[in-house]
C-alpha cells in the first residue's frame, strides 16, 4: 500500500475536466515537502508533468496543473484528449527518509 | 536533457543478484543525484534509491537491506546490486537523473526502462 493514496482511475470525456487527487500525511505533503507528478503512457517510461506543486516543465501544455493543500495535493487536467490517456503518479519525499510515489491512477479517455 | 540507458540480464533466477547499469549521455554525469526506480507488474512506481559522485548514497528503507548503488564517472555509468532476489523483484527498472533541495526530490530525466524478471 503507498504512503500517498490516489484513486485508481478516472474518467472523463474529450473537453472535459478531471482531477486527480494524492493524498499524503504530516510526514510528507504536510511537513511542507513538495508535490511532484508524472505522466506514464502505454509502453512508456513516466515523464515529469509537474514540479515543485504547480510548475509546468517546458513543453508541458497548460491543460495541467497542480495544487496543494494541508496534506493533500490535486492534478488537473482541463480540455480533455484523447493523447491524456495514461497512467498518472503523484510523488513526494516522507521524513521515514525515502522517497515516495502514489499508487497511480489510470485516466481513460471515453 | 541527457539521455539514460539501462543494460543488463533480463532473467536472474531467485536468491541470485540482480545486476544492471545505467549509462548516461549528452550531458555530465557529475554534480547530480542518480537513481533507480522501479514498476512491479500491476504495480506502482517504487523509488530504490540514489548516488551522487562523491559516493554518497541513500535507499528506500524497505530495501535498505539488500541494495547497492555505485557510480563510476570515468565511464558516465552508475549501477544497481539487489541481492537475493525472489518473484517480487520481478520489475521494470528504470534509471533517473533527480533534481534535489532540502523540499524538493523529483525526476526530471529518465531511461526507457528495462523488464528483468526473476524466475528459475
Amino acid at each position: 500500500q503507498s504512503v500517498l493514496t490516489q484513486p485508481p482511475s478516472v474518467s472523463g470525456a474529450p473537453g472535459q475536466r478531471v482531477t486527480i487527487s494524492c493524498t499524503g500525511s504530516r510526514s510528507n505533503i504536510g511537513a511542507g515537502y513538495d508535490v511532484h507528478w508524472y505522466q506514464q503512457l502505454p509502453g512508456k517510461a513516466p515523464e515529469l508533468l509537474i514540479y515543485e506543486n504547480k510548475n509546468r516543465p517546458s513543453g508541458v501544455p497548460d491543460r495541467f496543473s497542480g495544487s496543494t493543500s494541508g496534506t493533500s495535493a490535486s492534478l488537473a487536467i482541463t480540455g480533455l484528449q484523447a493523447e491524456d490517456e495514461a497512467d498518472y503518479y503523484c510523488q513526494s519525499y516522507d521524513t521515514s527518509l525515502s522517497v515516495i510515489f502514489g499508487g497511480g491512477t489510470k485516466l481513460t479517455v471515453l | 536533457q541527457v539521455q539514460l540507458q539501462e543494460s543488463g540480464p533480463g532473467l536472474v533466477k531467485p536468491s541470485e543478484t540482480l545486476s544492471l547499469t545505467c549509462t548516461v549521455s549528452g550531458g555530465t554525469i557529475s554534480g547530480q543525484y542518480w537513481n533507480w526506480i522501479r514498476r512491479p507488474p500491476g504495480k506502482g512506481l517504487e523509488w530504490i534509491g540514489d548516488v551522487y559522485d562523491t559516493g554518497t548514497t541513500n535507499y528506500n528503507p524497505s530495501l535498505k537491506s539488500r541494495v547497492t548503488i555505485s557510480m563510476d564517472t570515468s565511464k558516465s555509468q552508475f549501477s544497481l546490486n539487489l541481492r537475493s532476489v525472489t518473484a517480487a523483484d520481478t520489475a521494470v527498472y528504470y534509471c533517473a537523473r533527480a533534481y534535489r533541495t532540502t523540499w524538493s526530490w523529483y525526476f526530471d530525466d529518465w531511461g526507457q526502462g528495462t523488464l528483468v524478471t526473476v524466475s528459475s
